[in-house]
């Protein structure tokens, strides 16, 4: 089974700053793909930027970017220009590119997540 | 607006009971899925479902059941209701059998058991 791991609990940032979350994962599949999601106290889980791992580019997303590492099987997450309203959760994901007959891995991996806290 | 609804928002049960929640989604979404998040923890999934009559356990699927009798809804039920259960639920699901993969959660119902 694959894990996902941050190890960062909570981070904290100055506003207009860059802060970069880490996450790695443990995986012995070659495709996948690989997510952050943030979740502000509203509870509501918001798509931040994905990853294929069979594309070698890093993922960008306006202030968002990735730092996609496959042989380290790891997966950071680089905001910049910090904004107040970037205070969340963050949780960075797995999921396996299945084969058609393999119904069981469709579903997202989560990491612990970071705490990031954004000081004005 | 389109989406994934899942109701109640917010609930207090008591130890012992059972109650059900419930999911639905409108956008014709084969796959769905129930994750359970613990404070200051990530989800972990306790059921999915890959279709209409179709349902598979996932990492923490005790004490509770599912079922897909349309593709639309996919209602978690709590038998016997413990402390342990305190969570909040989220509902998801996803499209793209092949490609890149959109999922879609919903707000999630904060559940105490006490």
């Amino acid at each position: 089974a694959q894990t996902v791991t941050q190890s960062q609990p909570e981070m904290s940032v100055q506003e207009a700053e860059t802060v970069t979350l880490s996450c790695t994962y443990d995986t012995s599949e070659s495709d996948y793909y690989l997510f952050w999601y943030k979740q502000p106290p509203s509870r509501q889980m918001i798509l931040v930027i994905r990853q294929e791992a069979y594309k070698q580019q890093n993922a960008t997303e306006n202030r968002f970017s990735v730092n996609f590492q496959k042989a380290a099987k790891s997966f950071s997450l680089k905001i910049s220009d910090s904004q107040l309203g970037d205070a969340a959760m963050y949780f960075c994901a797995y999921r396996s590119a299945f084969g058609p007959r393999d119904t069981g891995r469709r579903a997202l991996t989560f990491g612990s997540g970071t705490r990031l806290q954004v000081q004005p | 607006n389109a989406g994934v609804t899942q109701t109640p928002k917010f609930h207090i049960l008591k130890i012992g009971q059972s109650m059900t929640l419930q999911c639905t989604q409108d956008m014709n979404h084969n796959y769905m899925y129930w994750y359970r998040q613990d404070p200051g923890m990530g989800l972990k999934l306790i059921y999915y479902s890959v279709g209409a009559g179709i349902t598979d356990k996932g990492e923490v699927p005790n004490g509770y059941n599912v079922s897909r009798s349309t593709t639309e809804d996919f209602p978690l039920r709590l038998e016997l209701a413990a402390p342990s259960q305190t969570s909040v639920y989220f509902c998801a699901s996803s499209d793209v059998d092949r490609g890149f993969p959109g999922y879609t959660f919903g707000s999630g119902t904060r559940l105490t058991v006490v």
